[in-house]
């Protein structure tokens, strides 16, 4: 079994849809979530640490379930802006990115 | 302005001839990454330093080596670039090891191409 496991994408979604990642780890041990988004050909940028309250920032809302091993990242009301790979990061040890869901948001 | 600054941005290499990447930081950041990512691929870890410590994963190929002759410079060289190591390079930093929620902050990447 992989470390992290991502939703496999993509998503093909219109614009104002919400959407929603999944994403799941097998250390139990890990400490820090965090979802990163990466753009075509570019670094991956973080787009917000995962508090285990549940955390949202304007659109986006992250939700942590320990106990199931289980992170969350729901998009509402997607712009064309928000089309990207995101990618889920698990920190026990060292940082473990899973593979990515790829979003596209169509006009 | 740029905190993470990798360079060149794309390197050519040939196939067996030693290269070398570098990345700068300016976050005064105690632990510097290097990371390899391919094509739909998540990044991979190859190692890190913490200081002056070096931490090599398990998995990376001798072939991979570092040097972080000081607190704001990592240097990647591949010693014999084969064709499976054309990727993205991607150096990465983060203040500490210790506490939790520290994220990582990355840089442009260097994209590798060997012939």
């Amino acid at each position: 079994r992989k470390e992290v496991e991502q939703d496999p994408g993509p998503f093909n979604v219109p614009e104002g849809a919400t959407v929603a990642f999944n994403c799941t780890y097998s250390n139990s041990a890990s400490q820090s979530f965090f979802w990163y988004r990466q753009d075509c050909r570019k670094e991956p940028k973080l787009l917000m640490s995962v508090y285990s309250s549940g955390n949202e920032d304007g659109r986006f809302t992250a939700q942590l379930n320990r106990a199931s091993q289980y992170i969350s990242l729901l998009i509402r009301d997607s712009k064309l802006s928000d089309s990207a790979t995101y990618l889920c990061v698990v920190d026990g040890q060292n940082f473990v990115f899973g593979p990515g869901t790829r979003l596209s948001v169509l006009p | 302005d740029a905190m993470v600054i990798q360079n060149p941005r794309y390197q050519v290499t040939q196939f067996g001839k030693p290269v070398t990447l570098s990345c700068s930081q300016t976050l005064n950041h105690n632990v510097m990454y290097w990371y390899q990512q391919k094509s739909s691929q998540a990044p991979k870890l190859l190692f890190h330093y913490y200081d002056k410590d070096f931490n090599n994963e398990a998995d990376t190929p001798d072939n991979f080596q570092s040097r972080r002759p000081n607190t704001s410079f990592c240097f990647l060289d591949i010693r014999s670039p084969g064709l499976g190591d054309a990727a993205m390079y991607l150096c990465a930093t983060s203040r500490t090891r210790d506490s939790s929620q520290e994220t990582q902050y990355f840089g442009p990447g260097t994209r590798l191409l060997v012939l």
